[in-house]
């Protein structure tokens, strides 16, 4: 079954503190996963592909096929990085999938 | 912000009546999708579309409807089957350039059921 799990519903941290939001998905064939973020009142957008194995706002995550994990990290967390963030998983033919997401919010 | 409309921003319908959402986009992206967005449960897939005339089902079609007759337009209908419709919808457009990937989201549309 094709599916993505992001265990924290909510995720509090202080500002300069390290943050990490954990995926995990399943599929069988070859993956290729997002992270989607969904600041107060603006549209659900992009923040990082791992094909690309781009940092975008100081974020990073790496795909773990051993352990089907897709973590999002950052050293230090920032007030403006409180959002809704979704992991996505794409299969073939261009189905899209996503978690749950997870409520970060920075604590000042 | 711009590229994918959602209209209108606020349904409001009776209990028992189909209802169709909008979603129009000028990108001339391939591939569109709708998906319902509930607390607690992320995004989930109701029809996708990769080219016109064709859409498949996502992961809760029952209740829903698609068309796709042009391009640039992919509307919902949300018929009286759907038990639980109160939701706020999501339609998104995606395209494939090489290695590159990528879905870009409307503003959603909140309908409201009663």
């Amino acid at each position: 079954a094709q599916r993505v799990t992001q265990p924290e519903k909510l995720l509090s941290v202080f500002k300069g503190a390290p943050v990490e939001l954990k995926c995990n998905y399943s599929y069988s064939g070859s993956p290729e996963l997002f992270w989607y973020v969904q600041y107060s009142r603006q549209r659900l957008q992009l923040l990082l592909r791992h094909i690309s194995r781009e940092s975008i706002k100081g974020f990073t995550a790496d795909l773990n096929k051993g352990e089907t994990s897709f973590h999002l990290k950052k050293p230090f967390a920032q007030e403006e990085d409180s959002a809704m963030y979704y992991c996505a998983l794409r299969t073939s033919y261009d189905k899209v999938i996503f978690g749950p997401g997870t409520s970060l919010s920075v604590i000042p | 912000d711009g590229g994918i409309t959602q209209s209108p921003k606020y349904l409001f319908r009776k209990e028992g009546q189909n209802v169709t959402l909008s979603c129009e986009q000028n990108l001339n992206h391939d591939a569109m999708y709708w998906y319902r967005q509930d607390p607690g449960q992320g995004l989930r897939l109701i029809y996708y579309s990769q080219i016109v005339n064709d859409f498949q089902k996502g992961d809760i079609a029952e209740g829903y409807s698609v068309s796709r007759e042009k391009k640039e337009s992919f509307p919902l209908t949300v018929t009286s089957a759907q038990k639980n419709p109160t939701a706020f919808y999501l339609c998104a457009s995606s395209i494939a350039r090489g290695s590159s990937y990528e879905q870009y989201f409307g503003p959603g549309t909140r309908l409201t059921v009663t």
